[in-house]
């Protein structure tokens, strides 16, 4: 399996552009969730998904962040308008609920810088 | 909200020294897992524990499960140079709504001085 794949790797945007980031899942996984790294907050679980739906989005820091799982194996973390304080690395990753969901496997992230 | 506590946020060893790192909490998991994440990349599970006082071993990598359900430790043996990274670990809990959601600590900073 190739893991969980991120694209894409690199973004720098202008501040109050729309910017979208893209994970797609190990194939055959339950569970999706986007994560924001930062060195002041460390990993931040923003959203998390259960067979397509969200179960839990209280991480999502302001309307200004959506995010989508069309279906099992694509989901999308959009920021509009984007600023500075944005600027992390997204991590996605999933997991199976054969283990309950706990193990998640992370793709390589998504560096974002919004200047 | 549930907070875990990792120290410690850094340390600074000699290679072939021994390595240990812990991880508690103030609410009870009853899963915890320990990644390992290399600059520019993203965490890698090294090991998931299930049962309070669980003792699991991957390699130079030894883990536990606290009885408490509150904490957990990760000890590294004869550490080497591909040793350094940032170790988290990580609480779940299952058989719950929340299955599936991790909670991170705020990782352990490794440096290995050959």
């Amino acid at each position: 399996d190739a893991g969980v794949i991120q694209s894409p790797r690199h973004e720098v945007t202008e501040m109050g552009q729309e910017v979208t980031l893209r994970c797609k899942p190990i194939s055959g996984h339950d569970y999706l969730f986007w994560y924001r790294q930062t060195m002041m907050r460390g990993l931040e679980l923003l959203i998390y998904f259960n067979n397509n739906v969200p179960i839990d989005d209280s991480g999502m820091p302001e309307d200004r962040f959506s995010a989508k799982m069309p279906n099992a194996s694509f989901s999308t973390l959009k920021i509009q308008p984007s600023e500075p304080r944005d600027s992390a690395v997204y991590f996605c990753a999933s997991s199976s609920l054969f283990k309950g969901g706990t193990e998640a496997f992370f793709g390589q992230g998504t560096r974002l810088t919004v200047v | 909200g549930q907070q875990l506590n990792q120290s410690p946020q850094s340390m600074f060893i000699q290679e072939g020294e021994d390595v240990s790192m812990n991880c508690t909490s103030s609410s009870i998991f009853n899963t915890w897992l320990w990644y390992k994440q290399d600059p520019g990349e993203g965490p890698v599970l090294l090991i998931a524990l299930y049962k309070a006082g669980e003792l699991t071993s991957n390699g130079r990598l030894t883990a536990q499960f606290g009885i408490t359900r509150k904490d957990s430790f990760l000890n590294i043996s004869a550490s080497i140079p591909s040793d350094v990274g940032i170790y988290f670990c990580a609480g779940g809990i299952l058989g719950s709504s929340n299955t599936g959601k991790l909670i991170f600590g705020q990782g352990t900073t490794l440096q290995v001085k050959p």
